[in-house]
Protein backbone atom coordinates (compact mmCIF):
# COMPACT_ATOMS: atom_id res chain seq x y z
CA UNK A 1 0.00 0.00 0.00
CA UNK A 2 1.32 3.23 -1.09
CA UNK A 3 -1.02 5.26 1.59
CA UNK A 4 -1.39 8.87 0.57
CA UNK A 5 0.11 10.47 -2.18
CA UNK A 6 0.50 14.10 -3.69
CA UNK A 7 2.00 15.68 -6.35
CA UNK A 8 3.84 17.51 -7.25
CA UNK A 9 6.83 17.58 -4.25
CA UNK A 10 7.32 21.04 -5.30
CA UNK A 11 6.25 23.74 -7.18
CA UNK A 12 7.54 27.13 -8.11
CA UNK A 13 4.62 29.89 -9.49
CA UNK A 14 4.39 33.00 -10.38
CA UNK A 15 1.74 35.28 -9.11
CA UNK A 16 -1.32 34.78 -11.26
CA UNK A 17 -0.89 31.79 -11.98
CA UNK A 18 -2.77 28.54 -11.46
CA UNK A 19 -2.20 24.92 -10.73
CA UNK A 20 -3.81 21.47 -9.18
CA UNK A 21 -2.59 19.68 -6.39
CA UNK A 22 -3.29 16.00 -6.39
CA UNK A 23 -4.17 13.32 -3.82
CA UNK A 24 -4.95 9.97 -4.09
CA UNK A 25 -5.36 7.50 -1.30
CA UNK A 26 -5.63 3.69 -1.56
CA UNK A 27 -6.56 2.89 2.23
CA UNK A 28 -10.16 3.26 0.95
CA UNK A 29 -11.08 6.15 3.16
CA UNK A 30 -14.07 8.08 2.80
CA UNK A 31 -12.60 11.48 4.34
CA UNK A 32 -9.98 13.58 2.56
CA UNK A 33 -8.63 16.99 3.80
CA UNK A 34 -6.37 19.34 2.44
CA UNK A 35 -3.87 21.29 5.01
CA UNK A 36 -1.77 24.04 4.46
CA UNK A 37 1.58 24.71 6.76
CA UNK A 38 2.87 27.83 7.75
CA UNK A 39 6.20 28.28 10.08
CA UNK A 40 4.94 28.90 14.25
CA UNK A 41 0.90 28.14 12.47
CA UNK A 42 0.60 24.71 12.86
CA UNK A 43 -1.22 23.09 10.41
CA UNK A 44 -4.61 24.93 8.93
CA UNK A 45 -7.87 23.12 7.51
CA UNK A 46 -8.08 24.54 3.64
CA UNK A 47 -11.04 22.46 2.36
CA UNK A 48 -12.83 18.55 3.40
CA UNK A 49 -14.35 15.74 2.07
CA UNK A 50 -16.29 14.00 5.03
CA UNK A 51 -17.28 11.17 2.36
CA UNK A 52 -17.22 11.23 -1.68
CA UNK A 53 -20.04 13.75 -3.43
CA UNK A 54 -19.34 16.07 -0.46
CA UNK A 55 -17.08 18.94 0.36
CA UNK A 56 -16.84 22.11 2.63
CA UNK A 57 -14.83 24.74 3.64
CA UNK A 58 -11.70 24.35 6.25
CA UNK A 59 -10.65 27.78 7.88
CA UNK A 60 -8.65 28.78 5.50
CA UNK A 61 -10.66 28.32 2.05
CA UNK A 62 -10.15 31.46 0.24
CA UNK A 63 -8.13 31.54 -3.16
CA UNK A 64 -9.03 27.33 -3.27
CA UNK A 65 -11.04 25.17 -5.14
CA UNK A 66 -11.37 21.36 -4.43
CA UNK A 67 -12.77 18.59 -6.22
CA UNK A 68 -13.45 15.04 -5.02
CA UNK A 69 -13.05 13.07 -7.90
CA UNK A 70 -13.72 9.79 -6.89
CA UNK A 71 -13.26 7.78 -3.16
CA UNK A 72 -9.72 7.71 -4.16
CA UNK A 73 -8.78 11.33 -5.40
CA UNK A 74 -9.36 14.35 -4.08
CA UNK A 75 -7.74 17.89 -5.65
CA UNK A 76 -7.06 21.56 -4.45
CA UNK A 77 -7.19 24.06 -6.96
CA UNK A 78 -5.40 27.79 -6.77
CA UNK A 79 -7.21 29.71 -9.46
CA UNK A 80 -4.85 32.74 -9.30
CA UNK A 81 -1.77 31.89 -7.35
CA UNK A 82 -0.59 35.09 -4.79
CA UNK A 83 2.58 35.11 -2.33
CA UNK A 84 0.31 34.65 0.80
CA UNK A 85 -0.59 31.17 -0.77
CA UNK A 86 3.52 30.25 -0.37
CA UNK A 87 3.42 27.44 2.10
CA UNK A 88 3.30 23.31 2.61
CA UNK A 89 0.68 21.72 1.52
CA UNK A 90 -0.73 18.53 3.01
CA UNK A 91 -3.05 16.04 2.12
CA UNK A 92 -5.09 13.15 4.58
CA UNK A 93 -7.12 10.86 4.88
CA UNK A 94 -8.94 9.26 7.29
CA UNK A 95 -12.08 6.83 7.61
CA UNK A 96 -15.15 8.12 9.30
CA UNK A 97 -17.71 5.61 10.22
CA UNK A 98 -20.82 6.73 12.59
CA UNK A 99 -19.51 9.44 13.29
CA UNK A 100 -16.27 7.83 14.95
CA UNK A 101 -13.08 9.76 14.32
CA UNK A 102 -10.03 7.67 13.22
CA UNK A 103 -6.32 8.06 12.71
CA UNK A 104 -5.71 11.11 9.94
CA UNK A 105 -3.01 9.84 7.79
CA UNK A 106 -0.83 12.90 5.97
CA UNK A 107 0.79 12.70 2.22
CA UNK A 108 4.41 13.61 2.24
CA UNK A 109 3.50 17.30 1.11
CA UNK A 110 3.90 19.62 -1.45
CA UNK A 111 6.17 22.69 -1.24
CA UNK A 112 4.57 25.83 -3.47
CA UNK A 113 6.37 28.98 -3.59
CA UNK A 114 4.72 31.80 -5.29
CA UNK A 115 7.18 34.72 -6.65
CA UNK B 1 -14.63 28.82 15.93
CA UNK B 2 -12.98 25.72 18.48
CA UNK B 3 -9.62 26.87 19.13
CA UNK B 4 -6.69 24.98 20.53
CA UNK B 5 -3.93 26.52 22.69
CA UNK B 6 -0.71 24.24 22.93
CA UNK B 7 2.27 25.13 25.07
CA UNK B 8 5.03 25.67 25.47
CA UNK B 9 6.32 26.79 21.74
CA UNK B 10 10.06 25.22 22.38
CA UNK B 11 11.39 22.61 24.38
CA UNK B 12 14.87 21.78 25.53
CA UNK B 13 15.62 19.27 27.63
CA UNK B 14 18.48 17.21 28.67
CA UNK B 15 18.74 12.82 26.97
CA UNK B 16 16.80 10.60 29.58
CA UNK B 17 14.58 13.90 31.02
CA UNK B 18 10.86 13.86 31.04
CA UNK B 19 9.30 16.24 28.36
CA UNK B 20 5.49 17.54 29.06
CA UNK B 21 3.82 19.59 26.44
CA UNK B 22 0.01 20.92 27.19
CA UNK B 23 -2.64 21.72 25.20
CA UNK B 24 -5.98 23.58 25.89
CA UNK B 25 -9.36 23.57 24.64
CA UNK B 26 -13.17 25.23 24.46
CA UNK B 27 -15.17 23.01 23.13
CA UNK B 28 -17.01 20.66 25.51
CA UNK B 29 -18.19 18.55 22.77
CA UNK B 30 -14.51 17.53 21.24
CA UNK B 31 -14.01 13.64 21.93
CA UNK B 32 -10.98 12.90 20.12
CA UNK B 33 -7.64 13.84 20.95
CA UNK B 34 -4.41 12.97 18.75
CA UNK B 35 -0.97 13.66 18.87
CA UNK B 36 1.21 13.56 15.89
CA UNK B 37 5.32 13.86 15.47
CA UNK B 38 6.46 16.04 12.51
CA UNK B 39 10.56 15.63 11.79
CA UNK B 40 11.84 18.00 9.68
CA UNK B 41 11.13 17.85 6.16
CA UNK B 42 8.66 14.87 6.96
CA UNK B 43 4.47 14.66 6.92
CA UNK B 44 3.41 14.32 10.50
CA UNK B 45 2.53 10.93 12.18
CA UNK B 46 0.18 9.72 14.70
CA UNK B 47 2.37 8.99 17.99
CA UNK B 48 -0.84 8.18 20.52
CA UNK B 49 -4.04 9.28 20.79
CA UNK B 50 -7.37 9.60 23.76
CA UNK B 51 -10.67 9.34 23.48
CA UNK B 52 -12.82 11.27 25.68
CA UNK B 53 -14.16 8.33 27.68
CA UNK B 54 -10.28 7.80 29.07
CA UNK B 55 -8.22 9.65 31.21
CA UNK B 56 -4.87 8.36 30.47
CA UNK B 57 -3.18 6.24 28.09
CA UNK B 58 -0.11 5.18 27.59
CA UNK B 59 2.53 3.48 25.00
CA UNK B 60 6.32 2.33 26.24
CA UNK B 61 7.58 5.76 26.86
CA UNK B 62 4.82 8.18 25.64
CA UNK B 63 1.63 8.80 27.52
CA UNK B 64 -1.61 11.36 26.88
CA UNK B 65 -3.81 12.34 29.80
CA UNK B 66 -6.63 13.92 29.17
CA UNK B 67 -8.73 16.36 32.11
CA UNK B 68 -11.98 17.02 30.13
CA UNK B 69 -13.25 19.15 33.14
CA UNK B 70 -10.41 21.18 33.14
CA UNK B 71 -10.18 21.09 29.26
CA UNK B 72 -6.66 19.78 28.82
CA UNK B 73 -4.99 17.03 27.49
CA UNK B 74 -0.92 16.83 28.03
CA UNK B 75 1.97 14.69 26.13
CA UNK B 76 4.09 13.07 28.10
CA UNK B 77 7.54 11.37 27.04
CA UNK B 78 9.96 9.86 29.34
CA UNK B 79 13.57 8.94 28.83
CA UNK B 80 14.12 10.80 25.82
CA UNK B 81 16.11 10.67 23.71
CA UNK B 82 17.79 12.43 20.63
CA UNK B 83 15.53 11.14 17.87
CA UNK B 84 12.59 12.46 19.76
CA UNK B 85 13.68 15.36 18.93
CA UNK B 86 10.49 16.92 16.39
CA UNK B 87 7.78 19.36 16.14
CA UNK B 88 5.24 17.61 18.63
CA UNK B 89 1.08 19.13 17.56
CA UNK B 90 -1.62 18.31 19.52
CA UNK B 91 -5.57 18.32 17.72
CA UNK B 92 -8.58 17.63 18.36
CA UNK B 93 -12.06 16.86 16.61
CA UNK B 94 -15.01 19.94 16.99
CA UNK B 95 -18.41 19.14 17.80
CA UNK B 96 -19.84 17.55 14.94
CA UNK B 97 -18.87 14.58 13.05
CA UNK B 98 -17.29 15.35 10.04
CA UNK B 99 -13.59 14.04 10.83
CA UNK B 100 -12.16 17.42 10.64
CA UNK B 101 -8.86 18.16 12.76
CA UNK B 102 -8.19 21.31 14.53
CA UNK B 103 -4.30 21.35 15.65
CA UNK B 104 -2.33 23.38 17.89
CA UNK B 105 0.52 25.68 17.09
CA UNK B 106 3.21 23.03 17.63
CA UNK B 107 6.27 22.61 20.30
CA UNK B 108 9.37 22.13 19.27
CA UNK B 109 11.24 19.63 21.31
CA UNK B 110 15.00 19.69 21.16
CA UNK B 111 16.52 16.62 23.50
CA UNK B 112 20.23 17.22 24.02
CA UNK B 113 23.23 14.10 24.37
Amino acid sequence: NAGVTQTPKFQVLKTGQSMTLQCAQDMNHNSMYWYRQDPGMGLRLIYYSASEGTTDKGEVPNGYNVSRLNKREFSLRLESAAPSQTSVYFCASSSLAGGITDTQYFGPGTRLTVL
Amino acid sequence: GENVEQHPSTLSVQEGDSAVIKCTYSDSASNYFPWYKQELGKRPQLIIDIRSNVGEKKDQRIAVTLNKTAKHFSLHITETQPEDSAVYFCALTPSGNTGKLIFGQGTTLQVKP
